[in-house]
């Protein structure tokens, strides 16, 4: 598996406050990217970042945010989790050059009551 | 952007019979098709892909094909066993840095 690391892997929370997810990645690849993964919707992009402190949103950004600071590290915030944000995520990663490979991290699954 | 349709959601299949999946896309500029499978509870890896300069490529078990005038790409997999279930993706390019859209995902269910 290429270099991923995703944490925390499984969180549960309470509607309204604020979670933080994490990608850490080894490989020095310059695209990173967030997705959620919903029964019936395959995967869905949220936000990417196609380089340090540049990033985008994607299909389903409203009530997400993210950071990159460093080349390693992609975060992914919720302002104020709803209990429609209850899904597993994956951060995934791809080299500059390529066709459009990417490579996934072990997910997180994440539960807001 | 792309828009990216993938058929059948779910398919079961004897083992040893093949599977077929399908997948229509909707920009006749795309020219990268992979396909990733995802074991239960597992994260989504690539199997194989096909650029838009072939109309197939095989890998033992798995091929793609690929009808650039039709604008689809289908995933086949012959001689299935049990370790082929999985959920399969398809997906396309869409835009510019590396990003790509993912079909809904077919469950594939092998039956020993």
């Amino acid at each position: 598996d290429a270099g991923i690391t995703q944490s925390p892997r499984h969180k549960v929370t309470e509607t309204g406050t604020p979670v933080t997810l994490r990608c850490h990645q080894t490989e020095n690849h310059r695209y990173m990217y967030w997705y959620r993964q919903d029964p019936g919707h395959g995967l869905r992009l949220i936000h990417y970042s196609y380089g340090v402190k540049d990033t985008d949103k994607g299909e389903v950004s409203d009530g997400y945010s993210v950071s990159r600071s460093k080349t390693e590290d992609f975060l992914l915030t919720l302002e104020s989790a709803t209990s429609s944000q209850t899904s597993v995520y994956f951060c995934a990663i791809s080299p500059a050059r390529g066709f459009n490979i990417q490579y996934f991290g072990a997910g997180t699954r994440l539960s807001v009551l | 952007g792309e828009n990216v349709e993938q058929h059948p959601s779910t398919l079961s299949v004897q083992e040893g019979d093949s599977a077929v999946i399908k997948c229509t896309y909707s920009d006749s500029a795309s020219n990268y098709f992979p396909w990733y499978k995802q074991e239960l509870g597992k994260r989504p890896q690539l199997i194989i892909d096909i650029r838009s300069n072939v109309g197939e490529k095989k890998d033992q078990r798995i091929a793609v094909t690929l009808n650039k005038t039709a604008k689809h790409f289908s995933l086949h997999i012959t001689e299935t066993q049990p370790e082929d279930s999985a959920v399969y993706f398809c997906a396309a390019p869409s835009g510019g840095y590396q990003k790509v859209t993912f079909g809904t995902g077919t469950k594939l269910q092998v039956i020993p």
